[in-house]
């Protein structure tokens, strides 16, 4: 079956730099498109941006652009978010999601979460 | 790209239906077909319900139904149970080719 699994759970400082990966089985890795999406502590989604194998150039949302990078292993099926100069309000649960060649269509499957914890 | 905006909370007895709104602009879920509903249960990712305003996804049950008018999507649960209490999003593909999500609704099944 589709299958999104990320990594665990990360305990940062300030200042430093985390890779969150998304390893996806069960259909083509080529043919699909990755999102990712924060949720901050108690808070609501947050939908970061996308990338797709077909063009290799990410799409940020406002808010997630210079210190965050996307960015796709096709060779081991893999997503991955790096994320530099962590400040603490970068402390979330961080979901990659499935999507299709086009931002147009839904998000599914869903990863099950990374929790990043920014703290000195 | 403003979120979309969703009421904080909602509920219901069992059995009942309800209704979760979601509005946004014309530069959003007005247009275009492409709103999403997502359940998250506490602690747990979330699960795609609704697609494309009023698809549902494979073994999901036929209680849930979207549907749209001008800039405001919606999310009706029929015969509630106790196991719809959860958050729901909606999300929306925007004219600036991005998405963006709702601030989220609380359901408690009373």
């Amino acid at each position: 079956q589709v299958q999104l699994v990320q990594s665990g759970s990360e305990l940062k400082k300030p200042g430093a730099s985390v890779k969150v990966s998304c390893k996806a089985s069960g259909y083509t890795f080529t043919t699909y498109a990755m999102h990712w999406v924060r949720q901050a502590p108690g808070q609501g989604l947050e939908w970061m941006g996308w990338i797709s194998p077909n063009t290799d150039n990410p799409t940020y949302a406002q808010g997630f652009t210079g210190r965050f990078v996307f960015s796709l292993d096709t060779s081991v099926t893999t997503a991955y978010l790096q994320i530099s100069s962590l400040k603490a309000e970068d402390t979330a649960v961080y979901y990659c999601a499935r999507g299709h060649l086009t931002p147009k269509a839904r998000l599914d499957p869903w990863g099950q979460g990374t929790l990043v914890t920014v703290s000195s | 790209q403003s979120a979309l905006t969703q009421p904080a909370s909602v509920s219901g007895s069992p059995g009942q239906s309800i209704t979760i709104s979601c509005t946004g602009t014309s530069s959003d879920i007005g247009g275009y077909n492409y709103v999403s509903w997502y359940q998250q249960h506490p602690g747990k990712a979330p699960k795609l319900m609704i697609y494309d305003v009023t698809n549902r996804p494979p073994g999901v049950s036929n209680r849930f139904s979207g549907s749209k008018s001008g800039n405001t999507a919606s999310l009706t649960i029929s015969g509630l149970q106790a196991d719809d209490e959860a958050d729901y999003y909606c999300n929306s593909y925007t004219s600036i080719n991005t998405r963006v999500f709702g601030g989220g609704t609380k359901l408690t099944v009373l």
